[in-house]
């Protein structure tokens, strides 16, 4: 069974720049939940999408956004990208129910400059 | 409001000797309490979960991890320490009243394996 996918891998980006990530998460799972880390506050929940509708959402301001394809594929996007946006995103696949584990993808290494 | 607490940013341990990677959480209700490991420049691999029943769990690589209510903590830990074993180590937990998906996560403890 294949994993989570993200991609790119990496990307360097200049301050004002967009963004966009996507996450394939492994087949059969309806959730997907990002995450953003980095070294000074760790790993910090972004949003979550589950059936195409976003479910649970982060502390993060609304330059980040994401959305769900119908086939559970997800991107998200970061406008007006800023140098404290650098970090590593995950992506986690997931049933969608809160006693199953999430699977994360490795990430995508996000440099902005 | 949820969150864990991992005391302790590095842990050292001789390879063959037995490893604790403290966690300590807080939540309203009951919790769904896991571990997870990562090495460099990857993402998390889940190793083992604990929602509900006995409060030994065992996972994946020989881990384990002890449920401890009353001390709200789950510790992990492994018998015999491999060098492999070297990783940064995170809990995190989901609040089960909630009913939401999103992981609260530690701040992670760095194991590093002596051989």
């Amino acid at each position: 069974k294949a994993g989570v996918t993200q991609t790119p891998r990496y990307l360097i980006k200049t301050r004002g720049q967009q963004v966009t990530l996507s996450c394939s998460p492994i087949s059969g799972h309806r959730s997907v939940s990002w995450y953003q880390q980095t070294p000074g506050q760790g790993l910090q929940f972004l949003f979550e999408y589950f059936s195409e509708t976003q479910r649970n959402k982060g502390n993060f301001p609304g330059r980040f956004s994401g959305r769900q394809f119908s086939n559970s594929r997800s991107e998200m996007n970061v406008s007006t990208l800023e140098l404290g946006d650098s970090a590593l995103y995950l992506c986690a696949s997931s049933l969608g129910e809160g006693s199953t584990e999430a699977f994360f993808g490795q990430g995508t290494r996000l440099t902005v400059v | 409001a949820q969150s864990v607490a991992q005391p302790e940013d590095q842990v050292n341990v001789a390879e063959g000797n037995p490893l604790t990677v403290k966690c300590t959480y807080s939540v309203s209700g009951n919790p769904y309490l896991f571990w997870y490991v990562q090495y460099p420049n990857r993402g998390l691999q889940f190793l083992l979960k604990y929602i509900t029943g006995d409060n030994l769990v065992k996972g994946s690589y020989g881990f384990e991890a002890e449920f401890n209510k009353s001390q709200t903590s789950f510790h992990l830990k492994k018998p015999s320490a491999l060098v492999s074993d070297s990783a940064l180590y995170f809990c995190a937990v989901r609040a089960v009243l909630t009913g939401a998906n999103n992981l609260f996560f530690g701040t992670g403890t760095r194991l590093t394996v002596i051989p």
